[in-house]
């Protein structure tokens, strides 16, 4: 059973440019979370997502982030217009929702230039 | 919401010594509480969970309390080991929030030989 599957590893945008990063969840799971980790930092939540649904996205900036959880294919976090603020590894997490325990993939590393 | 505070940002400890990681929350509904491990690059791995209708939870070397009425829960490693050298994040969640995980900030445990 493959886990939490996130690509790309790495993401290197100059600013001004978008960042797409996806999030497939672990197989079963149908509940993903993504949180953002700065630099020796914990990890900050984001957003809650459950299939076609954004159940919680209290963690998002208001301007220039969104995700979604499509019916098929794996979840995406765009940002857009990247600002040297936005460098951060970004987690995605699954679970099998309730409090079964969460799952987390091996994150993106932004930087952006 | 949900506030987690974490003591010690760091810890050093030697060999075959014990380490003790204190989280406390502010939610009162909050009733699941996972601890992760997080390897300098990579993904955070649930160690321990405990839930709020248990006071004590033990795997191995690891255990983990919990005292509802005060608000804390604690992370105690028995005869570390130099592998045991990570990052531990604690957490506490709510079924009101999805169980979407509020994260403390860490703490680096050092375990020297």
């Amino acid at each position: 059973n493959a886990g939490v599957m996130q690509n790309p590893r790495h993401l290197v945008r100059r600013r001004g440019q978008e960042a797409r990063l996806r999030c497939s969840p672990m197989k079963g799971h149908s509940h993903v979370y993504w949180y953002r980790q700065l630099p020796e930092e914990g990890l900050k939540f984001m957003v809650y997502l459950q299939k076609e649904n954004i159940i919680d996205e209290s963690g998002m900036p208001k301007e220039r982030f969104s995700a979604e959880f499509p019916k098929e294919g794996p979840s995406i976090l765009r940002i857009q217009q990247v600002v040297r603020g936005d460098s951060a590894a970004y987690f995605c997490a699954s679970s099998q929702g309730g409090d079964s325990p969460l799952h987390f993939g091996n994150g993106t590393r932004l930087t952006v230039t | 919401g949900e506030n987690v505070e974490q003591h010690p940002s760091t810890l050093s400890v030697q060999e075959g010594d014990s380490a003790v990681i204190k989280c406390t929350y502010s939610d009162s509904a909050s009733n699941y509480f996972p601890w992760y491990k997080q390897e300098l690059g990579k993904r955070p791995q649930l160690i321990i969970d405990i839930r709020s209708n248990v006071g004590e939870k033990k795997d191995q070397r690891i255990a983990v309390t919990l005292n509802k009425t005060a608000k804390h829960f604690s992370l105690h490693i028995t005869e570390t080991q130099p592998e045991d050298s990570a990052v531990y994040f604690c957490a506490a969640s709510t079924s009101n929030s999805g169980y979407a995980l509020n994260f403390g900030k860490g703490t680096s445990l050092l375990v020297t030989p």
